[in-house]
């Protein structure tokens, strides 16, 4: 089967750098997906990794080690308007090609 | 242009009654999915179509029956409403069903249900 696995809620300080942990477990991996969700608003898409290492697309960066089933999203330079859930999803192609989210971190970013 | 577009927004409705939520997107995707995002926030698939075909049903109970007349549609049609239904209805879309790098999904607004 699939679990996904990451904090609840964290709390950071605007201007700061934060670490967003996920760890999965999944039989047929073929790729891991950040999404961002703020409150009341669709899920949009933030970075995808498939080989091990760091991907950066500006202040967002985000890790993947497939040996240890684990991923983190590294957001930097934090803004008030990055206060908003994030969604780590892994892709599964056992059985075909099907897309499984964790329950999303809520980060609250403080003046 | 919106991309994936979802109506209602908001639907509002006594048990029982028989519900119909519509999903189009403009992007030119193959793949169409639909996902319920319950309380807890858990974003959890419950269909997925390719070029208007089945791919995906996950244990959905058979009061949810997605259709797909074209491959820019998918539209939901809920019977005999229940309060767990009670939920976000999401619908995406994405370039195809493959495992291609990214294929990432775009998401529609949501369809807030809530049955009375």
């Amino acid at each position: 089967g699939q679990n996904i696995d990451q904090p609840t809620e964290m709390t950071a300080t605007e201007g700061a750098i934060v670490q967003i942990n996920c760890t999965y477990q999944t039989s047929g991996f073929n790729g891991l997906f950040w999404y961002q969700q703020h409150a009341g608003e669709a899920p949009t898409f933030l970075s995808y990794n498939v080989l091990d290492g760091l991907e950066e697309k500006g202040r967002f960066s985000s890790f993947l080690s497939r040996s240890k089933g684990y991923s983190y999203l590294l957001l930097k330079e934090l803004q008030m308007k990055d206060s908003a859930s994030y969604l780590c999803a892994v892709r599964d192609r056992t059985g075909g090609f099907k897309t499984i989210f964790g329950a999303g971190t809520r980060l609250f970013v403080k003046a | 242009d919106t991309a994936v577009s979802q109506t209602p927004k908001y639907l509002v409705t006594q048990m029982g009654n028989d519900k119909s939520i519509k999903c189009e997107q403009n992007l030119g995707h193959d793949t169409m999915y639909w996902y319920k995002q319950d309380s807890k926030k858990f974003l959890k698939i419950m269909f997925s179509y390719n070029n208007k075909e089945l791919i995906i049903n996950e244990t959905v109970p058979n009061r949810f029956s997605p259709k797909s007349p074209d491959k820019a549609h998918l539209n939901l049609h809920i019977n005999s409403l229940e309060l767990g239904d009670s939920a976000v209805y999401f619908c995406a879309s994405s370039q195809d069903d493959t495992g291609y790098p990214g294929n990432e999904q775009f998401f529609g607004p949501g369809t807030r249900l809530t049955v009375l």
